[in-house]
């Protein structure tokens, strides 16, 4: 089945504490890409990868790092969580060509305390 | 300036009737690619429809359709006989410069009433 898997799915955490959210995909895309989801805002995009090794910001990259190191993972790393950045967030994949649909993670939600 | 803008936070229509949700975009981009999604409270984000920037006709998907008026830099979704299961939020989103670039809009959260 095509998917896009992020963990953890939920997660609640304190100021300061490096995490990592991991997201694979099993279709072969080579963009990936990571928003957040907040009230009122709609969905923000933070990072994206047009390929292995090739990562560029989005609109809201502060306090966010990526990495695309094989073409399926592309973990979103927060290295030191602030309350600001409690959101939804979603990893999504697509072809760089054709209609560029995203296929979209389930999402995680993030608590930073 | 946003570059895309849903003026509409809530809508409600009655079941089985047609409901159009409003988006509008700005882009200097000319190749450029327009999208819905649909977001129901289990949260997931679901693809409805796409419109090329290049593309001549309007692009349909079933009950869904998408009024693209390239002039007025507008791609409004047309859902027909609406149906319960339509209620959730609706994304507009485009992608721009070589599809790097995804904006999406603040999201109109339609209800269907019975």
């Amino acid at each position: 089945e095509a998917q896009v898997t992020q963990n953890p799915r939920y997660l609640i955490t304190v100021t300061g504490k490096k995490l990592t959210v991991t997201c694979s995909q099993n279709m072969n895309h080579e963009y990936m890409s990571w928003y957040r989801q907040d009230p009122g805002l709609g969905l923000r995009q933070i990072y994206y990868s047009m390929n292995v090794e090739v990562t560029d910001k989005g609109d809201v990259p502060e306090g966010y790092k990526v990495s695309r190191k094989e073409k399926r993972n592309f973990p979103l790393i927060l290295e030191s969580p602030s309350p600001n950045q409690t959101s939804l967030y979603f990893c999504a994949s697509s072809w760089t060509g054709g209609t560029g649909e995203l296929f979209f993670g389930e999402g995680s939600r993030l608590t930073v305390l | 300036a946003q570059k895309i803008t849903q003026t509409q936070p809530g809508m409600f229509v009655q079941e089985k009737e047609a409901v159009t949700l409003d988006c509008t975009y700005d882009t200097s981009d000319p190749s450029y690619g327009l999208f819905w999604y649909k977001q129901p409270s289990s949260g997931e984000m679901i693809f409805l429809i796409y419109q090329g920037s290049y593309d001549q006709q309007n692009a349909t998907e079933g009950r869904y359709s998408l009024n693209f008026q390239k002039a007025r830099k507008s791609a409004n979704l047309v859902i027909s006989a609406s149906q319960l299961g339509d209620s959730a939020m609706y994304f507009c989103a485009m992608r721009e410069k070589g599809y790097q670039k995804v904006t999406f809009g603040t999201g109109t959260k339609l209800q269907v009433i019975p």
